[in-house]
């Protein structure tokens, strides 16, 4: 099945750093939701983007949705060690009722 | 409002044994889907629901069946359990799609099963 480009694959930074990953993809999407998944649970939504452009903030986090559509930016300022986890990005394609989803950035943050 | 609730949290069973992954949700979601996710990879959509009474197929719908009979709940069966099938299952949740300003959706916390 088709599955949403992620990168970087993994990361490990020092506390305090900021940090990025994006997601890319051959299809254009009209959502884009970025997840965060810790050890033994569910993936917790923790952004939605609706709008090519967007810019939406949740605390610390900052997702955007790509001008082209095809891709999405997350950024995590000032990371503690609770960021660590496997991060998601999902798209959806309008019309339709599957979400398509990345293959997880995996972070690490070093007290 | 518990959002997505699933049982059991852990199963283990037999190769050859039956079972019901039970999925309930309660803000009176439209569509729900049930994911497998094997360890370290990303996730795999089984089944999907648009309504009760609508079902279909995802990318890996083999050895499974559901059904909708309510808005809340999604059971996910599985038949003649097999060792492939050792995994971690998501339920989740979506209101109605394609509005464009409330897509959105929300998982359960997982039932891993293994099978031996």
């Amino acid at each position: 099945g088709q599955q949403l480009n992620q990168s970087p694959q993994s990361m490990f930074i020092q506390e305090g750093e900021d940090v990025s990953m994006n997601c890319t993809s051959s299809s254009i999407f009209n959502t884009w939701l970025w997840y965060k998944q810790e050890p033994g649970e569910g993936p917790v939504l923790l952004i939605a983007l609706y709008k090519a452009g967007e810019l939406t903030s949740n605390g610390r986090l900052t997702a955007q949705f790509g001008i082209t559509r095809k891709d999405s930016f997350l950024n995590i300022s000032a990371s503690i060690p609770s960021d660590v986890g496997i991060y998601f990005c999902a798209g959806l394609t309008s019309g339709t009722y599957k979400y398509i989803f990345g293959t997880g950035t995996r972070l690490k943050v070093l007290a | 409002n518990a959002g997505v609730t699933q049982t059991p949290k852990f199963r283990i069973l037999k190769i050859g044994q039956s079972m019901t992954l039970q999925c309930t949700q309660d803000m009176n979601h439209n569509y729900m889907y049930w994911y497998r996710q094997d360890p370290g990879m990303g996730l795999k959509l089984i089944y999907y629901s648009v309504g009760a009474g609508i079902t279909d197929k995802g990318e890996v719908p083999n050895g499974y069946n559901v059904s909708r009979s309510t808005t809340e709940d999604f059971p996910l069966r599985l038949e003649l359990a097999a060792p492939s099938q050792t995994s971690v299952y998501f339920c989740a949740s979506s209101p109605l799609l394609g509005t464009g300003s409330t897509d959105t959706q929300y998982f359960g916390p997982g039932t891993r099963l293994t099978v031996l």
